[in-house]
C-alpha cells in the first residue's frame, strides 16, 4: 500500500525554529514535494527533493532520506503569517498522480 | 497571470440535483487533476487527466465523471451528489505528469450536499 504519515498539530513560538517530520511507504518514488496551505485556501508550493540532502530556499529547508523513508521541512525564523498547514506529498511514480498526507497544522503564537 | 480558476467558490445543493464544477488554467498544461480534501484523509484523487480527451479514474472516482474536450478546461460534474459528497474540492494543474513538475492548484470550492 501507499502511506504518508506526519503529525498532526504543532505549535511553535515567533522567533523559532521548528521541524516538521513526514514518512512515506510508497510502491515507487520518483520525490517528494512539501505545500503549504492557510485556511480556507489553495495548497502552494514549497519544495520538491528528489535526491537525499537538504535543500534550502530562504527561511524554508527540506531533507530527504530516501534509505528511511523520511523527509522533513524545517522553518526557520517564524513568524505569525507561517501558521498553516503543511502538506508531505510523494510521488510514487507510474501512477499519474501525488499521494499526499493528512497535513500538519502548524500554529505559531507570539 | 497563470492561474487556475475554479467555479462556484462554495455551493449548497440537495441530494440528486446534478452539478458541475469548472476548472479552467491558462498556463497551457497537460496535465489536470481533481482532488477531494477531507478532514484528516488529506487530499485524494478523484480523476484527471494527461491531455485533451484523456482521463481517467483517480482513487475515489465513485458518483463524479469528468470530460477533457479543451486543454485548458477540465469539468467535474456530479450527476446524483448525495451527503457524502460534502467536501473541499480542489482542481489542479502541471505542465505534465512527470518527475519535479509542481502542481498548481485552483483556489477550491465547499460544496455542501443536503
Amino acid at each position: 500500500g501507499q502511506n504518508i504519515d506526519q503529525p498532526t498539530e504543532m505549535t511553535a513560538t515567533e522567533g523559532a525554529i521548528v521541524q516538521i517530520n513526514c514518512t512515506y511507504q510508497t510502491s515507487g518514488f520518483n520525490g517528494l514535494f512539501w505545500y503549504q496551505q492557510h485556511a480556507g485556501e489553495a495548497p502552494t508550493f514549497l519544495s520538491y527533493n528528489v535526491l537525499d540532502g537538504l535543500e534550502e530556499k530562504g527561511r524554508f529547508s527540506s531533507f530527504l532520506s530516501r534509505s528511511k523513508g523520511y523527509s522533513y521541512l524545517l522553518l526557520k525564523e517564524l513568524q505569525m503569517k507561517d501558521s498553516a498547514s503543511y502538506l508531505c506529498a510523494v510521488d510514487p511514480g507510474g501512477y499519474n498522480k501525488l499521494i499526499f498526507g493528512a497535513g500538519t497544522r502548524l500554529a505559531v503564537h507570539p | 497571470e497563470a492561474q487556475v480558476t475554479q467555479n462556484p467558490r462554495y455551493l449548497i445543493t440537495v441530494t440528486g440535483k446534478k452539478l458541475t464544477v469548472t476548472c479552467s488554467q491558462n498556463m497551457n498544461h497537460e496535465y489536470m487533476s481533481w482532488y477531494r480534501q477531507d478532514p484528516g484523509l488529506g487530499l485524494r484523487q478523484i480523476y484527471y487527466s494527461m491531455n485533451v480527451e484523456v482521463t481517467d479514474k483517480g482513487d475515489v472516482p465513485e458518483g463524479y465523471k469528468v470530460s477533457r474536450k479543451e486543454k485548458r478546461n477540465f469539468p467535474l460534474i456530479l450527476e446524483s451528489p448525495s451527503p457524502n459528497q460534502t467536501s473541499l474540492y480542489f482542481c489542479a494543474s502541471s505542465r505534465r505528469q512527470g518527475i519535479a513538475e509542481t502542481q498548481y492548484f485552483g483556489p477550491g470550492t465547499r460544496l455542501l450536499v443536503l
